[in-house]
């Protein structure tokens, strides 16, 4: 069964340093989303992208955050100046039908990401 | 805006009783709503998912949840929990957008089974 998968499952970087997070979504997925879960916190909806461009993003994915395809597999998360507070859980996910109808978000296993 | 309230933070259940797990939605729209599980050091699986018709839906696992729109609950139970199905679980609405889904996730009950 297709799955999403993401690399690496572990970062650890220090603060103020740039990171990027890699997702290979479904492969014919069209749409495209990156959540995070602060340790004890709900999972929290960041950003969405679809046809090479974001569609929605949350108050949280400010200029320090980006989202790109760089090929037709791969889907990134990038963090420019990372903060202590950005530590987190980030999970990519997917879906294949067009928005304004229902349809379900395949989560990949999730990227740790540490900031010391 | 939507919102999904899980009331119960931690359950602890004996192996072969039965689970469920409570979730209450906020949305001003048609609910679309799902269960996901995320087991220690896994990604979120999707465990069962309502769209429309039959308001008893089954899913994975030997899952069962009812979607309740008068009292805007979307409850999920399983008749015999099994030591595997010790897992934090998710209740989620998703919000129709113009050009991408965003998922509303409550804030996940953790069960602990009991040998």
């Amino acid at each position: 069964e297709p799955e999403v998968t993401q690399t690496p499952s572990h970062q650890v970087t220090q603060m103020g340093q740039e990171v990027i997070l890699r997702c290979v979504p479904i492969s014919n997925h069209l749409y495209f989303y990156w959540y995070r879960q602060i340790l004890g916190q709900k999972v929290e909806f960041l950003v969405s992208f679809y046809n090479n461009e974001i569609s929605e993003k949350s108050e949280i994915f400010d200029d320090q955050f980006s989202v790109e395809r760089p090929d037709g597999s791969n889907f990134t998360l990038k963090i420019r100046s990372t903060k202590l507070e950005d530590s987190a859980m980030y999970f990519c996910a997917s879906s294949l039908r067009p928005a304004r109808s229902p349809d379900t978000q395949y989560f990949g296993p999730g990227t740790r990401l540490t900031v010391l | 805006a939507q919102s999904v309230t899980q009331p119960d933070i931690h359950i602890t259940v004996s192996e072969g009783a039965s689970l469920e797990l409570r979730c209450n939605y906020s949305y001003g729209a048609t609910p679309y709503l799902f269960w996901y599980v995320q087991s220690p050091g896994q990604g979120l699986q999707l465990l069962l998912k309502y769209f429309s018709g039959d308001t008893l839906v089954q899913g994975i696992k030997g899952f069962e949840a009812e979607f309740k729109r008068s009292q805007s609950s979307f409850n999920l139970r399983k008749p015999s929990v099994h030591w595997s199905d010790a897992a934090e679980y998710f209740c989620a609405v998703v919000a129709l957008m113009g050009t991408g889904n965003k998922l509303t996730f409550g804030g996940g009950t953790r069960v602990l089974v009991k040998p």
